[in-house]
């Protein structure tokens, strides 16, 4: 299987601030990489498809680079809206594998 | 607008089965490939098991295999999982959730809410 291994496990940021949260990969899976953001108590959500592409409808604060082994996904200003725990994930090879996962809070 | 409502979760003695239910609306079911994934309390996310868009392939974690089994009925736009042996550690919300393609690839486009199963004596 391939390992996702997602960093920091949490952040704590101020409105307005620049957001990085990097995700590798144990091996090459090319931008077969997605990124979905989850809220408290909800359902995950495809933000970031393909490693840097936009999901229809998700603000353009979000944006996502990479290829091979190693993702970046960014939060251009956070919003309090963007509470939530963030999730990379492979797609590459069965099984589909998920970073451990990002929350970010507000400082 | 695509619809996905998971059903048949609830409290399940150790050893003892569940069915679990996704029903699917707003989009043409039997042409995606179809998932389930699964997040203990507290925990992540945690693929479970693919059917692909007309049922042909069925591909499971090794955690699953030998006592899940998913399946789908194109007819009435339903996607099920078997559930026999459940565990403690098979606690979780399990959601379902439709692919981008026909076979199921592992892109997880549409998520349902989730049902809780609990696994307790």
């Amino acid at each position: 299987d391939i390992q996702m291994t997602q960093s920091p496990s949490s952040l704590s940021a101020s409105v307005g601030d620049r957001v990085t949260i990097t995700c590798q990969a144990s091996q090459d899976i090319s931008n077969y990489l997605n990124w979905y953001q989850q809220k408290p108590g909800k359902a995950p959500k495809l933000l970031i498809y393909d490693a840097s592409n936009l999901e229809a409808g998700v603000p353009s604060r979000f944006s996502g680079t990479g290829s091979g082994t190693d993702f970046t996904f960014t939060i251009s200003s956070l919003q309090p809206e963007d509470i939530a725990t963030y999730y990379c994930q492979q797609y590459d090879n069965l099984p589909p594998t998920f970073g451990g996962g990002t929350k970010v809070e507000i400082k | 607008q695509v619809q996905l409502v998971e059903s048949g979760g609830g409290v399940v003695q150790p050893g003892r089965s569940l069915r679990l239910s996704c029903a699917a609306s707003g989009f043409t079911f039997s042409s995606y490939g179809m998932h389930w994934v699964r997040q203990a309390p507290g925990k992540g996310l945690e693929w479970v098991a693919v059917i692909w868009f007309d049922g042909s392939n069925k591909y499971y974690a090794d955690f699953v295999t030998g006592r899940f089994t998913i399946s789908r009925d194109n007819s009435k736009n339903t996607l099920y999982l078997q559930m026999n042996s459940l565990r403690a550690e098979d606690a979780a919300v399990y959601y379902c959730a439709r692919d981008r393609d026909l076979r199921g690839s592992g892109y997880f486009q549409h998520w349902g809410q989730g049902t809780l199963v609990t696994v307790s004596s």
